[in-house]
């Protein structure tokens, strides 16, 4: 069935420092999302990329559709300790009208 | 109303037990999502309500699991003889289905505890 691999499952930054996570689909999608957890809550929405190739940015975050609209990414710059919980992209299926969960990466601030 | 609503927030209950977990989508929302998530997991994916399409029921993870979507809005979730393992977090997740604006909003999530 479709899949929406996500990498890394934890990351672990100094304060200040930069995180990524990546999104690969096995399927062409016709959206992605990106959400966050916080510890304790729900997966709130952040973004939505619709187009081939799309680059988005919020503040300190950016995120990146591929051109194949198979992968996506979520960049933070300069990690903040608000940043920390775990962050979620969810792939929109056109054939099946789903979304597709990643598995997630958590991102941990160390002291 | 003005979010999804789930209840209730919080279900202990003995193993073995039946259990009712409820959805209150977004009005007008057609998409519903069953998701579960134990601690510091990510998200399991359970069952998928869309208009009036036959249900993806691939992920229930046993018979024990059922779940229905009356009149298109409310959904339950219910899980018979309960067993440890199914301690989680349930959540429910409602949405619209065009391309351009799919984007899933949560409930608060049911914490179920089977001791």
């Amino acid at each position: 069935g479709q899949q929406v691999m996500q990498i890394p499952q934890y990351q672990h930054v100094q304060e200040g420092e930069d995180f990524t996570t990546y999104c690969n689909s096995s399927t062409t999608l016709s959206n992605i999302q990106w959400y966050k957890q916080r510890p304790g809550g729900h997966p709130v929405f952040l973004i939505q990329l619709v187009k081939s190739g799309e680059v988005k940015k919020q503040k300190r975050l950016t995120f990146q559709f591929g051109e194949a609209k198979k992968n996506s990414s979520l960049h933070i710059t300069a990690t903040q300790t608000t940043d920390v919980g775990t962050y979620f992209c969810a792939g929109f299926s056109g054939s099946n009208y789903q979304l597709i969960w990643g598995a997630g990466t958590k991102l941990i601030i160390k002291p | 109303g003005a979010g999804v609503s789930q209840s209730p927030s919080n279900k202990v209950t003995e193993k073995g037990k039946d259990v009712e977990l409820r959805c209150d989508p977004i009005s007008g929302h057609t998409a519903l999502y069953w998701y579960r998530q134990s601690l510091g997991q990510g998200l399991e994916f359970l069952i998928y309500f869309q208009g009036n399409s036959a249900p993806d029921k691939s992920g229930l993870p046993s018979d024990r699991f059922s779940a229905e979507r009356t009149g298109g809005s409310v959904s339950t979730l219910t899980i018979q003889r309960t067993q440890q393992e199914d301690s989680a977090v349930y959540l429910c997740a409602s949405s619209l289905v065009w391309t351009e604006n799919t984007e899933a909003f949560f409930g608060q999530g049911t914490r179920l505890t089977v001791v």
